[in-house]
């Protein structure tokens, strides 16, 4: 089955950029969509199709996907982005067809 | 505004079964495939099972081995999940999440997601 990698955890001081990567094998062959969760809430989509942010969402959100891996961007980072973002894709391939999660990433702001 | 008003958890035997139910609302729902995804208490997102607009084509988690199976009523605006010998390791928060309308192929963001329902698997 495809694997989604996510560093557990980044860090970010106020004010700073955070980068927020997902691991697959060639995932810059597929779509990757990004979602924010915060404590205690239901997921957010945050950038859907690799790099295309919903309307309501901070242009400080940005994101990219090439080889094998998938990159979140979260520009000039303010105390309100912390929350735990996860990535997604959709495997389809031979007999099974299934979406991914990635395995979560908590962003902490310092 | 698109709602998704979840019911149907709570806490079951091991080998029980439950039916969560999603109602819909502020959207067509027969024109948009629907998601069920659970999380684990203190774990990550979980994809459970997928149903198009239609219920033409199905989709399951391989993990799930046939123990659950997905439906919708387009004429109630309903989506369920039947889950049946369930087991210790299915206690989670299960969400209900609507394919986005910005979909334009396969891999569909979901925009849209239920306020979550628990269910909680033991003796």
């Amino acid at each position: 089955s495809y694997v989604l990698t996510q560093p557990p955890s980044v860090s970010v001081a106020p004010g700073k950029t955070a980068r927020i990567t997902c691991g697959g094998n060639n995932i810059g062959s597929k779509n990757v969509h990004w979602y924010q969760q915060k404590p205690g809430q239901a997921p957010v989509l945050v950038i859907y199709y690799d790099s295309d942010r919903p309307s309501g969402i901070p242009e400080r959100f940005s994101g990219s996907n090439s080889g094998n891996t998938a990159t979140l961007t979260i520009s000039r980072v303010e105390a309100g982005d912390e929350a735990d973002y996860y990535c997604q894709v959709w495997d389809s391939g031979g007999d099974h067809a299934n979406y991914v999660f990635g395995t979560g990433t908590k962003v902490t702001v310092l | 505004e698109v709602h998704l008003v979840q019911s149907g958890g709570g806490l079951v035997k091991p080998g029980g079964s439950l039916r969560l139910s999603c109602a819909a609302s502020g959207f067509t729902f027969s024109d948009f495939s629907m998601n069920w995804v659970r999380q684990a208490p203190g774990k990550g997102l979980e994809w459970v099972s997928s149903i198009s607009s239609r219920s033409s084509y199905i989709y399951y988690a391989d993990s799930l081995k046939g123990r659950f199976t997905i439906s919708r009523d387009n004429a109630k605006n309903a989506l369920f999940l039947q889950m049946n010998s369930l087991r210790a390791d299915d206690t989670a928060l299960y969400y209900c999440a609507r394919d986005s309308s910005l979909c334009s192929s396969n891999s569909c963001p979901f925009d849209s997601w239920g306020q979550g329902t628990l269910v909680t698997v033991s003796s």
